[in-house]
């Protein structure tokens, strides 16, 4: 089976510091990890995921994750807040094989601070 | 390309009576997804269709809920009775399974339709 965390529920930045949004996951088999953004009245988007091909994975908008194994974790980050990256994160993870689970986490909602 | 179209945006109903959405997906998306999404929480998958068979139906309330796929494009999902505990916003998301080394399937979503229970 597996889960994911989103350790943080708000988290609030000045514009133009950086972003970090926390996720820890669990897995019995080696997982799929994605971020989705979903902004105010539209639909959930594609941030990144990683897939097993590489640890550090860039996505759209600036922001990318790190997949570490040894603490379970695909942490958000962006070096540079920009106001339109108001909205709310969500961290998925999925595992291909024996129990096939898309679980979402309860989302982390950012702020930004002019 | 096209998104994938969802409708309506918006159902208010009230407790007991029957409602129904629509989704279709991405031309040449063989899976489709329904999720439900509470205010304040992630979404949840309800159901998951390979062309028209069923994936995942796990978590679906099937008591009351029924979801169909029949020529493996469209979708609707059916509530029947609703009650005040199903007001959310229920979405659709498609994907193309791309099966290499690293199985990558990327799911895109609709807007979402916006249930109110009354």
């Amino acid at each position: 089976a597996q889960s994911v965390t989103q350790l943080d529920s708000h988290v609030s930045v000045s514009e133009g510091t950086p972003v970090l949004l926390r996720c820890n996951y669990s897995s019995s088999y080696s997982p799929s990890l994605f971020w989705y953004v979903q902004h105010p009245n539209k639909g959930l988007q594609l941030l990144l995921k990683y897939t097993s091909a590489a640890t550090l994975v860039k996505g759209i908008n600036g922001f990318e994750a790190e997949f570490k194994k040894s603490e379970t974790s695909f942490h958000l980050t962006k070096p540079s807040a920009h106001m339109s990256d108001a909205a709310e994160y969500f961290c998925v993870v999925r595992a291909w094989g024996g129990d096939d689970k898309i679980i979402f986490g309860k989302g982390t909602r950012l702020h930004i601070l002019p | 390309e096209a998104g994938v179209a969802q409708s309506p945006r918006y159902k208010i109903i009230e407790k007991r009576q029957s409602v129904a959405f629509w989704c279709n997906p991405i031309s040449g998306h063989a899976t489709l997804y329904w999720y439900q999404q509470i205010l304040g929480q992630g979404p949840k998958l309800l159901i998951q269709f390979q062309n028209n068979g069923v994936v995942d139906d796990s978590q679906l309330p099937k008591d009351r809920f029924s979801a169909e796929r029949l020529k493996g494009v469209d979708s609707t999902l059916k509530i029947q009775p609703a009650k005040l505990e199903d007001s959310a916003v229920y979405l659709c998301a498609s994907s193309t399974r791309d099966v290499g080394l690293a199985i990558t399937d990327t799911q895109y979503f609709g807007p979402g339709t916006r249930l109110t229970v009354l």
